[in-house]
């Protein structure tokens, strides 16, 4: 099946750190993906782990991978108020075909 | 370089009538998507062309919905009649890589603004 999960809010003060996690269902799936939603938006990728990897670390973001699990998360580091967004995992299975989660609502006080 | 373009960004109709969007992938981008996403909720792909050949069409209400890519640039989505339920921001994407690709090769995909639609 293609039932990506994800939790649905998560609320942080800023400066803290943001921990968002995804269960994916494809053990085959190579890569996987974190995009951001800001309101009115599209998608916008923020990064992406390929699935031979534990830990990807890009600047304030750290993608870490349990591949056994099939878990996913995503940690925002000194968390902003533009950081505030929908973020959504995804799964790209063969033939390009890419899979959602049902995105986790990231909401920043100040 | 120009991102993937979509129009209208917001359209009202009523339940029964039609509806058409388009969108303008990213030039040489090999594969075009359709994704609906309903409010709080993820996006769900509706169909997936490469070039101008459809490689999965198996979400889209056929009854209703109808997408082509003529000349494998450019793809309109049309929907006929609308319902209350398809009420949602529809979703165009591509990617610079064919569906044939080996998975082990990276292939983002796009998202343009999106279409969003209210029938009423």
């Amino acid at each position: 099946g293609e039932d990506v999960e994800q939790s649905l809010f998560l609320s942080v003060r800023e400066g803290d750190s943001s921990v968002i996690n995804c269960t994916y269902t494809d053990s085959s799936s190579t890569y996987l993906y974190w995009y951001k939603q800001e309101p009115g938006a599209g998608l916008q990728l923020l990064t992406y782990i390929f699935s031979n990897m534990d830990m990807k670390q890009d600047q304030r973001l750290t993608v870490l991978l349990n591949k056994k699990d099939k878990h996913l998360s995503l940690r925002i580091a000194d968390t902003q108020t533009g950081d505030s967004a929908i973020y959504f995992c995804a799964e790209k299975h063969n033939f390009n075909k890419f899979y959602f989660g049902s995105g986790t609502k990231l909401n920043v006080k100040p | 370089e120009a991102g993937v373009a979509q129009s209208p960004r917001y359209k009202i109709i009523e339940k029964r009538q039609s509806v058409a969007f388009w969108c303008n992938p990213i030039s040489g981008h090999a594969t075009l998507y359709w994704y609906q996403q309903i409010l709080g909720q993820g996006p769900k792909l509706l169909i997936q062309f490469q070039n101008n050949g459809v490689v999965d069409d198996s979400q889209l209400p056929k009854d209703r919905f109808s997408a082509e890519r003529l000349k494998g640039v450019d793809s309109t989505l049309k929907i006929q009649p609308a319902k209350l339920e398809d009420s949602a921001v529809y979703l165009c994407a591509s990617s610079p890589r064919g569906s044939g690709l080996q998975s082990w090769v990276n292939t983002e995909a796009f998202f343009g603004q999106g279409t969003r639609l209210t029938v009423v």
